[in-house]
């Protein structure tokens, strides 16, 4: 069965610094991963996919087959990045998605 | 374009009261979803339509109902509410899976509270 784990369920961090969000998988196929963001007060909204490979407000994410890892990365964190993070990964060819538990990110000034 | 619209926005029940939630979605996706949020849970998928005309279940339905009425609407029911039913409760819709793994498309969620 899929699993997704994000050890984190609460981060902290000062403005400015770098941030990692882990997001580990378990899936015997081919996975496609996604990072969903939720800000306060907003719907959950898609942040970036696997295979974009593309950096949306400056948070980057690679596919680690081998760790089975797709951790969300940021060089330097912002206040506005606070929020809760989702990452979750789709089944090739189901269509439903299995969602990690979430970690809330604060950024301190 | 609204996206994904789901009401009510807020509801308060007693244990044993039914209701629906309503959900629509004007981008003609053929996959919708319901999801509960739980805090320390992450979201869990309750039940899933892949397509007008079919439902699934998903990791946590039961206690839940669902009614795909068309392709825009997808309606949660619970036919007696419990305490353990407080959530708040989001749908989402997606593209179909012959276009590729698409990512999904949330609502602003429903945020109700059984006493």
């Amino acid at each position: 069965a899929q699993r997704v784990t994000q050890p984190e369920k609460l981060l902290s961090v000062f403005k400015g610094a770098p941030v990692e969000l882990k997001c580990n998988y378990s899936y015997s196929g081919s996975p496609e991963l996604f990072w969903y963001v939720q800000y306060s007060r907003q719907r959950l909204q898609l942040l970036l996919r696997h295979i974009s490979r593309e950096s949306i407000k400056g948070f980057t994410a690679d596919l680690n087959k081998g760790e089975t890892s797709f951790h969300l990365k940021k060089p330097f964190a912002q206040e506005e990045d606070s929020a809760m993070y989702y990452c979750a990964l789709l089944k090739s060819g189901a269509g439903k998605s299995t969602f990690g538990d979430g970690t809330t990110l604060t950024v301190k000034p | 374009n609204a996206g994904v619209t789901q009401t009510p926005k807020f509801q308060v029940l007693k244990t044993g009261q039914s209701m629906t939630l309503q959900c629509a979605q004007d981008m003609n996706h053929n996959s919708m979803y319901w999801y509960r949020q739980d805090p320390g849970m992450g979201l869990r998928l309750i039940y899933y339509s892949a397509s007008e005309g079919t439902t699934d279940k998903g990791e946590v339905p039961n206690g839940y109902n669902v009614s795909r009425l068309n392709k825009r609407e997808f309606s949660l029911r619970l036919e007696s509410a419990a305490p353990s039913q407080t959530s708040v409760y989001f749908c989402a819709s997606s593209e179909s899976q012959g276009s590729g793994n698409q990512p999904q498309h949330f609502g602003d969620g429903t945020r109700l509270s059984i006493l």
